[in-house]
């Protein structure tokens, strides 16, 4: 079946527009979670999402960040006023429960000019 | 707290050498530990897991690793590199919230 997907896999945007960058996660699966990847460093937690429950946005770094998923299906996570330092690859994951592998989508490269 | 670290930011082995890649971890709790691996231009993939049963976990490619508890490490490991081999590795270890926390990568590079 199909794996994870994002769109778009490429932004390029103005400093201080507004993006939003979706995720597809692979159907059935019931947690969602968005990463961060700067240039040459880790991946930075930034929001995750299981079922219904209310989502666990501890890692969002500032209030221009947010992100939101109906049910078990499509998320978009969205950055408000975007800065230079938000320019980053921004990944997302899904799987079938908790604690279980992680299955990665490609990315959605974001630049900030 | 959960944190993962990984020695060495590149690595270079020559094909056919041993392949080590080092990592680290602090938990509060009993660790599910994880390697993947990303490949130039592409989401990362998972090369194993631990989460409690062998110490010994063997996962794709010919990779294996083996948690110390002893040591709190994981280190990844494949007896012969191939050029294929050739990539950005990362450690990561599940948190008590749910969250999964990431080591700042290996990157890896096969001499041929």
């Amino acid at each position: 079946g199909a794996g994870v997907s994002q769109s778009p896999s490429n932004k390029v945007t103005e400093k201080g527009k507004d993006v939003e960058l979706r995720c597809d996660p692979i159907s059935g699966h019931t947690a969602l979670y968005w990463y961060r990847q700067r240039l040459g460093q880790g991946l930075e937690f930034l929001i995750y999402f299981q079922g219904n429950s209310a989502p666990d946005k501890s890692g969002l770094p500032s209030d221009r960040f947010s992100a939101e998923r109906t049910g078990e299906s499509v998320s978009t996570l969205t950055i408000q006023r975007t800065q230079q330092e938000d320019s980053a690859v921004y990944l997302c994951a899904s799987s079938s429960r908790l604690a279980d592998t992680q299955y990665f989508g490609p990315g959605t490269r974001l630049t900030v000019l | 707290a959960q944190s993962v670290t990984q020695l060495g930011s590149h690595v270079s082995v020559s094909e056919g050498a041993l392949v080590l890649l080092r990592c680290n971890y602090s938990s509060s709790v009993p660790p599910y530990l994880f390697w993947y691996v990303q490949y130039p231009n592409q989401g990362l993939q998972l090369l194993l897991k631990y989460t409690s049963a062998a110490t010994l976990v063997k996962g794709i490619n010919g990779f294996e690793a083996e948690f110390k508890k002893s040591e709190t490490s994981f280190h990844l490991t494949k007896p012969s590199a191939h050029m294929s081999d050739a990539a950005e590795y990362f450690c990561a270890v599940r948190g008590t919230g749910n969250q999964f926390y990431f080591g700042t990568g290996t990157s890896l590079t096969v001499i041929p």
